[in-house]
């Protein structure tokens, strides 16, 4: 069975730092295209990175410089740095699994609040 | 990169047929066949319900169909059940940096 579980969300203040956790069991983080999504409260979804099975990762503009997506295969977990975190950050996080442009497994999100 | 345009609502009553539109440009919509859909709960993850435009993963109801016609995709949910209230989000490939734009979301009401 096919479980995406995050962990790592939590209160923030402004300019601080998280790291968001995604734990894998089913498939090979190694194997796939995996992503970060995030939906801000009452919004729509964006996706704001994602790391080929290469390792090569690329961010969403709104994110580029501050997060930084990574994996470790052993513990077939992936993870997003994030610093400098601004209030517009605010949002669920979803880690999924990505197939080209479709996104077919996901976990059930991690809340990120920035706030003072 | 500007979010795909989708309806803010639509709504429908048990057994009926809705559409929900998901018009971009050439840039990405209208550009390549990739568009899927995902079908959201509220407090829920989003689903995937339609991937390569016309695609039904094998779990999701025939009910659920898509197409595209220019830089509009659409999604038709037919033989509307109390179920399939939700909010759903397009998406489609494009040039950007992470290689995809979604829509707004349209909230469909089974009345």
């Amino acid at each position: 069975e096919v479980q995406l579980v995050e962990s790592g969300g939590g209160l923030i203040q402004p300019g601080g730092s998280l790291r968001l956790s995604c734990a894998v069991s089913g498939f090979t983080v190694s194997g796939h295209y995996m992503s970060w999504v995030r939906q801000a409260p009452g919004q729509g979804l964006e996706c704001v990175s994602f790391i080929y099975t290469d390792a090569t990762t690329y961010y969403a503009d709104s994110v580029k410089g501050r997060f930084v997506m990574s994996r470790d295969n052993s513990k077939n977990t992936l993870y997003l740095q994030m610093n400098s975190l601004r209030a517009e950050d605010t949002a669920a996080y979803y880690c999924a699994r990505r197939i080209g442009i479709n996104f077919d497994f996901w976990g059930q999100g991690t809340l990120v609040t920035v706030s003072s | 990169q500007s979010a795909l345009t989708q309806p803010a609502s639509v709504s429908g009553s048990p057994g009926q047929s809705i559409t929900i539109s998901c018009t971009g440009t050439s840039s990405d919509v209208g550009g390549y066949n990739y568009v899927s859909w995902y079908q959201q709960h509220p407090g829920k993850a989003p689903k995937l319900v339609i991937y390569d435009v016309t695609n039904r993963p094998s779990e999701v109801s025939i009910r659920f169909s898509g197409s595209k016609s220019g830089n509009t995709a659409s999604l038709t949910i037919s033989g509307l059940q109390a179920e399939d209230e939700a909010d759903y989000y397009c998406n489609s490939y494009t040039s950007s940096s992470t290689q995809v734009v979604f829509g707004g979301g349209t909230r469909l009401t089974v009345l």
